[in-house]
């Protein structure tokens, strides 16, 4: 499968686990973040926003935890199915004069098993 | 009802061809970018245009010109084509800057 030969950070889960998956970030200037989805042979599915004034935003089965105190953001995933193993990636917008410019981080793989 | 689209999916060409990836977007959207993801699923931002007007542009060789006919779509034409460019280029699109960008299916490019 496209996976082989990645060196990404994995997770596997057992189906209807509650997932993480981690992200740090490097630019404190940073205002504005987003999750995606990426599943085998397509293209990045936006799945959760979040911006700086905020520590937390839930969405239908997921949740963004922000703490920019250590550039730290989290995708928490309840009750994971078979149909979310997919590449997860993070990604920052700086803002400012690189504004929409979005910056992703490395991807986690998630491999949910039935 | 597609949203992001891309032509053609997959592209195979021999190094030194010129070549094109055409984009459009049925969103409404202001703003369009190209992204590039290497083997290792790193994903790039290239280009980025709003309302027709270039506002990002990475460290891109000038091999690549991104070209905007009208604000629903974007083109990405690659002359002398390097084994080096071979990777999937997506296309995406958003509302404005700093909002969700919405990508395309994305075009595997394959230079031998």
């Amino acid at each position: 499968g496209e996976s082989v030969g990645l060196h990404l950070p994995t997770l596997s889960v057992q189906e209807g686990d509650n997932s993480i998956i981690n992200c740090a970030y490097s630019n404190s200037a940073s205002d504005y973040f987003i999750w995606y989805k990426q599943e085998s042979g397509k293209g990045p599915q936006f799945i959760i926003d979040i911006r700086s004034n905020m520590d937390k935003r839930q969405g239908q089965r997921v949740t963004v935890l922000l703490n920019k105190t250590v550039k730290h953001l989290s995708l928490q995933i309840a009750a994971t199915q078979p149909g979310d193993s997919a590449v997860y990636f993070c990604a920052e917008n700086a803002g400012g004069t690189s504004y929409g410019k979005l910056t992703f981080g490395q991807g986690t793989i998630l491999t949910v098993h039935p | 009802d597609t949203a992001v689209s891309q032509t053609p999916k997959y592209l195979v060409t021999q190094m030194g061809n010129d070549k094109s990836i055409k984009c459009e977007q049925n969103l409404g959207h202001d703003t369009m970018y190209w992204y590039k993801q290497d083997s290792k699923k790193f994903l790039k931002i290239m280009f980025s245009y709003n309302n027709k007007e270039l506002i990002i542009n990475e460290t891109v060789p000038n091999r690549f010109s991104p070209k905007s006919p009208d604000k629903a779509h974007l083109n990405l034409h690659i002359n002398s084509l390097e084994l080096g460019d071979s990777a999937v280029y997506f296309c995406a699109s958003s509302p404005g800057r700093g909002t969700e960008q919405y990508f395309g299916p994305g075009t595997r490019l394959t230079v031998t």
